[in-house]
Order: C-alpha cells, then structure tokens, then sequence
C-alpha cells in the first residue's frame, strides 16, 4: 500500500526557516517524481515544487522560487522541503504527492504550516 | 504560464442530478488535464486522468472529456457521497496550475 506521510509543520515567525519531511512507501521512491503542493485555508491548490527520480531535476512555482529548495534521499525515501524567509501568505496545509507520469495519484495526509508573529 | 479558469465556483445540485464542471486553458494543454475531488478536511483524490481516464476505483458515473483548451468533468447521477470540491490540474508544462475549484452543494 503507497503511503506519504509528512511531518515538520508547526508555527513558524515571519522570516524563519522550516523543514517538512515526507516519509514514503510502498512503492520504489526512486522511480518516481515527487512534489509539494498547498494549500492555503479555505482557499485552491497550488502546486509548489517538483523533483526527478534522483534530484537532478527541479522545479518551483513562481511564488516560492529562490526561498524553497525540494530535495529527496531514496536511500530513506524521503522527499524534504526546505523553506526559508518564510511568509505570512506561506501559512498552509502542505501535501507531498507522487509525480510520474498523470501527476499526484497519490497524497499524503498533508501537514500545516503556519507563518506569524 | 497556462492560466486554468474553472467553472462554476459554485454548483447546487440534487441526488441523481447530472452535472458537468468545465475548465478553460489558457492556452493548447494537449490533454494532460486531471481532475479531482476533495472532502472537507481530505487530501485531494485524482480522479481523471489525461482527460478522460478513469483512476482505478472510481465509480464509472464520473468521465471527462475535452481537447485543445477546453475540458469538462461529467457526473452522470450525483450520489450523496459526491457532495465535495472539485479541481482541475493542467500538467503539460510547468508551472503546472490547478484550476480555483468548484464546490458542488445538496440543492
């Protein structure tokens, strides 16, 4: 059975650093892209990042870009994003999500980030 | 960046009922569109892939179509379960952009 669980969230001020994690398996991690999407409360998906099977590759949206870095270890089968100068509009829940191909079959349960002073 | 344009925000439907949610690209996304569902307090759940391939599990009363720019989700015969948001994914290029949602509501 794929299962994404990610972990990390939590209250964070204006300008700080976080890290979340998502754990995988399942399935064989390095077979597949990976990628972050949020979601800010009440509000529409955005995708943030993406990653290829061994990291060569990545991709940010606009939003996010210069500030966040995806990255992964498939010998842990762990995706990581690592968020800095963190934003008041960056308060979300954060899904990691498998990419290959028709992207995001499958979710984790998605981890809540929170930027205030 | 293609532009996704979802609609209806907002849609009230009855049980049975058949309803299409339509996304708009901004520009030719060759039909690497997704849809899918959320619950209240879920992760989102694909649905439709590539158009208009159905994910495995999923009851056959949902189906997609579209080319070019544009795209529809069908619903045949709501069901209570299907009371949820709805989004669009277009993945041809990145950014890749979801559409703004649909809340589908009990009429």
């Amino acid at each position: 059975e794929v299962q994404l669980v990610e972990s990390g969230g939590g209250l964070v001020q204006p300008g700080r650093s976080m890290k979340l994690s998502c754990a995988a398996s399942g399935f064989t991690f390095s077979d597949y892209y990976m990628a972050w999407v949020r979601q800010a409360p009440k509000k529409g998906l955005e995708w943030v990042a993406s990653i290829s099977y061994e990291g060569s590759s990545t991709y940010y949206g606009d939003s996010v870009k210069g500030r966040f870095t995806i990255s992964r270890d498939n010998a842990k089968s762990t995706l990581y994003l690592q968020m800095n100068s963190l934003r008041s509009e960056d308060t979300a829940t954060y899904y990691c999500a498998r990419q290959w191909g028709p992207p995001f079959d499958y979710w984790g349960q998605g981890v809540m980030v929170t930027v205030s002073s | 960046d293609i532009q996704m344009t979802q609609s209806p925000s907002f849609l009230s439907a009855s049980v049975g009922d058949r309803v299409t949610i339509n996304c708009k690209a901004s520009q030719n996304i060759n039909k690497y569109l997704n849809w899918y569902q959320q619950k209240l307090g879920e992760a989102p759940k694909r649905l439709i892939y590539n158009t208009n391939n159905l994910q495995t599990g999923i009851p056959s009363r949902f189906s997609g179509s579209g080319s070019g720019t544009d795209y529809t989700l069908t619903i045949s015969s709501l069901q209570p379960e299907d009371f949820a948001t709805y989004f669009c994914l277009q993945h041809n290029s990145f950014p890749l952009t979801f559409g703004s949602g649909t809340k589908l509501e009990i009429k």
